[in-house]
């Protein structure tokens, strides 16, 4: 039973540049979120997708956006890369009052 | 809002003893969870313990066992033999509960915990 993936595993981009990462939930799993930790930090909540809509959002700005697909996947894009987007993101799948389940995370690094 | 606190960066224990890592958090909610989550260099976040609020029996997990003091809003975990393999960041996290599909989880900075042999 395959967990929660995310590709790719690192990435490096330079300021102004546009990114997609992806995420796979776990089987059986319908809502997906996505979070950003900063080196040293806690995660911060970017938002969440069920029934491939976003449900929720946390206090993050519009160059954020998401997408979730049929098969429940979903894609977090960043417009207009910022140094300050440099970040761990991480993935996380569930269903409906069930704990979250972690992927390994992306490696954003904006140079 | 929403808060929570870890006061110890970093906690230190010897293979095979107790260790008790701490949390508070601020809320006015009556209903909601309460989680500890372990980061080890692989950097997934993987879960240790849940408590829910409305349970005043406190959670175990084989060697993992919480203290949840409601009135207080401390949540502190309970390592017991301490093994190599804990080492790693714990991270305590806040979820409301009863929103709906709800799956914001509101995180303290971590405590970095070193299991020495």
């Amino acid at each position: 039973d395959a967990g929660v993936t995310q590709s790719p595993t690192h990435l490096i981009k330079t300021r102004g540049q546009q990114v997609t990462l992806r995420c796979s939930p776990k089987s059986g799993h319908d809502t997906v979120s996505w979070y950003q930790q900063a080196l040293g930090q806690g995660p911060q909540f970017i938002f969440q997708y069920y029934e491939e809509e976003e449900r929720q959002r946390g206090n993050f700005p519009d160059r954020f956006s998401g997408h979730q697909f049929p098969n429940y996947s979903s894609e977090l894009n960043v417009n207009a890369l910022l140094l300050g987007d440099s970040a761990l993101y991480l993935c996380a799948s569930s269903l409906m009052n069930s704990p979250l389940h972690f992927g390994n995370g992306t490696r954003l690094t904006v140079t | 809002a929403q808060t929570v606190t870890q006061s110890q960066p970093e906690m230190s224990v010897q293979e095979a003893e107790t260790v008790t890592l701490s949390c508070t958090y601020d809320t006015s909610e009556n209903n909601y969870y309460l989680f500890w989550y372990k980061q080890p260099p692989s950097r997934q976040m993987i879960l240790v313990i849940r408590q829910e609020a409305y349970k005043q029996q406190n959670a175990t997990e084989n060697r993992f066992s919480v203290n949840f003091q409601k009135a207080a809003k401390s949540f502190s975990l309970k390592i017991s033999d301490s093994q190599l393999g804990d080492t790693a960041m714990y991270f305590c996290a806040f979820m409301k509960g009863n929103a709906g599909n709800n799956r914001k989880l509101i995180w303290g900075l971590g405590t970095s915990l070193a299991v020495n042999p």
